[in-house]
């Protein structure tokens, strides 16, 4: 059974670096193919994808926050962990971390499970 | 970035109507795409992926269709606890990108 669990602060001040960590059970980011994402949700708005790493360290960015982001992995921890420098408002949002399968189709390699999610407000 | 355009945005049906939400890529993403359903206060749960093939676990009311640009998910006969909003999402190329949802509600 797989599941995903974000953890992180509930409130930054801006221009700070909000640092949230995923901790996952029942797969192993060691798999080849296997990867984990983030996504974030604005309050009563709409997904935004925001980061990608792979077993094999392979990372992707969205490139419109790309400079602001890092995304990292600890296998032996089962976590990965995401960064994001120069908080603003305008990043007050759920946070999710979800499960990229790692199947041998590539048509089958999308987010499968999902965390619930953090809620992350930016205000001084 | 492929641009993921859904209608409608908002749609009132009653329990037991036949529910079709279509989604717009801006380029052809073949079928790599995917639906997913989200309740308030909840994290998104998967439907379908591929365009057409059912999540685990998903009942079989809910179909997807489509390739290229153009993708439908269907709801055949809907029910209470479908009242939810639904995204469909490209993982065709990078930045993998969704649609602004469709708010299914009670008539």
């Amino acid at each position: 059974q797989i599941t995903l669990k974000e953890s992180g602060p509930t409130l930054v001040k801006p221009t700070q670096t909000l640092t949230l960590t995923c901790t996952f059970s029942g797969f192993s980011l060691s798999t080849s193919g296997v990867g984990v994402g983030w996504i974030r949700q604005p309050p009563g708005k709409a997904l935004e994808w925001l980061a990608l790493i792979y077993w094999d360290d392979d990372k992707r960015y969205s490139p419109s926050l790309k400079s602001r982001l890092t995304i990292t992995k600890d296998t032996s921890k089962n976590q990965v962990v995401l960064t994001m420098t120069n908080m603003d408002p305008v990043d007050t949002a759920t946070y999710y971390c979800a499960h990229r399968r790692g199947s041998s189709s590539s048509l089958s390699r999308y987010f499968d499970y999902w965390g619930q999610g953090t809620l992350v407000t930016v205000s001084s | 970035d492929i641009q993921m355009t859904q209608s409608p945005s908002s749609l009132s049906a009653s329990v037991g109507d036949r529910v079709t939400i279509t989604c717009r890529a801006s380029q052809g993403i073949s079928n790599y795409l995917a639906w997913f359903q989200q309740k308030p206060g909840k994290a998104p749960k998967s439907l379908i992926y591929a365009a057409s093939s059912l999540q685990s676990g998903v009942p079989s009311k809910f179909s997807g269709s489509g390739s290229g640009t153009d993708f439908t998910l269907t709801i055949s006969s809907l029910q209470p606890e479908d009242f939810a909003t639904y995204y469909c999402q490209q993982y065709n190329s990078y930045p993998w990108t969704f649609g602004q949802g469709t708010k299914v509600e009670i008539k």
